[in-house]
């Protein structure tokens, strides 16, 4: 079983449209993560979610929306897509303990033409 | 703030050496965890290792170990025998429960690649 699946894996679209991308965890964790790495492989955290509270919003566009219907759920609306936003989108969750790591998803790799 | 840091964009081992990654971290929170992930080629985040800011002993999972300097706040990856497949880009990673909330963050990574 996938611990934290990602859908869709790849994602193409045009400017200015919106796209979501899709995540859930099977591992009962309390908090749930969205991180951006650009080009340069450089992970930066967009936001953090804890039992569906938003906790960290990182500067990140309001274009970006995260939606966190349910403690296993956590999923990445964006809105009028610019080229910029092109990148790998990968989402991960964690328990409350700190002595434990975070799982990741295997990555959305979003292309905007 | 918290930060992370590896100061080495890139490095090169031969086959069977020794490497160590650098990470440098700073917090002031006394609880923390410190963690190394590895992404080959095919884009996935593995865990490696981890080690507790309280861990009196430096952690250690098969050819992996974390050389711990909490005094320096350092947090050094160390492949022993490397082989091919540990060609890949190497992230650290700081843990913090900071006002009942997780926060991970990341440093810039390092890419290895293994010489034959």
């Amino acid at each position: 079983d996938t611990a934290v699946s990602q859908t869709p894996k790849y994602l193409v679209t045009q400017m200015g449209n919106d796209k979501s991308i899709k995540c859930e965890q099977n591992l009962g964790h309390d908090t749930m993560y969205w991180y951006k790495q650009d080009s340069k492989k450089f992970l930066k955290i967009m936001f953090s979610y804890n039992n569906k509270e938003l906790i960290i919003n990182e500067t990140v566009p309001n274009r970006f929306s995260p939606k966190s219907p349910d403690k296993a759920h956590l999923n990445l609306h964006i809105n009028s897509l610019e080229l910029g936003d092109s990148a790998v989108y990968f989402c991960a969750s964690s328990p409350r303990q700190v002595n434990t790591e975070a799982f990741f998803g295997q990555g959305t790799r979003l292309t905007v033409v | 703030a918290q930060k992370i840091t590896q100061t080495q964009p890139g490095m090169f081992v031969q086959e069977k050496e020794a490497v160590t990654l650098d990470c440098t971290y700073d917090t002031s929170d006394p609880s923390y965890g410190l963690f190394w992930y590895k992404q080959p080629s095919s884009g996935e985040m593995i865990f490696l290792i981890y080690q507790g800011s309280y861990d009196q002993q430096n952690a250690t999972e098969g050819r992996y170990s974390l050389n711990f300097q909490k005094a320096r706040k350092s947090a050094n990856l160390v492949i022993s025998a490397s082989q091919l497949g540990d060609s890949a880009m190497y992230f650290c990673a700081m843990r913090l429960n900071s006002g009942g909330y997780q926060k991970v963050t990341f440093g810039t990574g390092t890419k290895l690649q293994v010489i034959p």
